[in-house]
């Protein structure tokens, strides 16, 4: 399958620190997605990009689908509490039916 | 709205018993993904359905595990003689269009223990 990795494994920083991951594939894909995954509950959608280049926003978060098509990066700004969690990258690569995910970034944030 | 639904939440097994996990997925999706979920990794695609229809199970075991949408009701994920490394979280997506990529919602998962 498709390897899809993503770093940093884990990070710990103070409240209102901005904070990034990225994740990086050995194939292009077509889409790449974030998620948020709270323990004991599935991930929730926290943006999608779509096109190479693209720059999205929700809220606090931004995020980038690179131009080679192999990486995009997530951004937190002004981290809270309730940012502690699990975030994973996901894509899609052309004609395949399903989503590959990376290994996820642990996110510990010190009040 | 409701979200995607899976239950039970928590599902205990004895190894050789039947494990059934059911996913009810949003209003208005046709199309359900299920994956896997290994502590401390990310989710692995197992298979895609669509309403009575097996679309791709290349992420399936080919033994002892199988799915179901039917046309009325849940989509059903059953393992077969479970065995202790069938103890993971599995994930039910839905989309309301395929391929996958665009919103894609995941429920809150069913935990299995196989004890």
């Amino acid at each position: 399958g498709q390897q899809l990795n993503q770093s940093p494994q884990s990070m710990f920083i103070q409240e209102g620190e901005d904070v990034s991951m990225n994740c990086t594939s050995s194939s292009i894909f077509n889409t790449w997605l974030w998620y948020k995954q709270d323990p004991g509950e599935g991930p929730v959608l926290l943006i999608a990009l779509y096109k190479a280049g693209e720059l999205t926003s929700n809220g606090r978060l931004t995020a980038q689908f690179g131009i080679t098509r192999k990486d995009s990066f997530l951004n937190i700004s002004a981290s809270i509490p309730s940012d502690v969690g699990i975030y994973f990258c996901a894509g899609q690569v052309t004609g395949a039916n399903n989503l590959f995910f990376g290994t996820g970034t642990r996110l510990t944030v010190i009040p | 709205n409701a979200g995607v639904m899976q239950n039970p939440r928590h599902l205990v097994r004895r190894r050789g018993q039947e494990a059934r996990l059911r996913c009810s997925p949003m209003k208005g999706h046709s199309h359900v993904y299920w994956y896997r979920q290994l502590p401390e990794e990310g989710l692995k695609f197992m298979v895609y359905l669509q309403k009575e229809n097996i679309i791709d199970e290349s992420g399936m075991p080919k033994e002892r595990f199988s799915a179901e949408f039917p046309k009325e009701g849940p989509s059903i994920l059953r393992i077969q003689q479970v065995v202790r490394g069938d103890s993971a979280a599995y994930f039910c997506a839905s989309s309301p269009w395929g391929p996958p990529g665009k919103e894609q919602y995941f429920g809150p998962g069913t935990r299995l223990t196989v004890t």
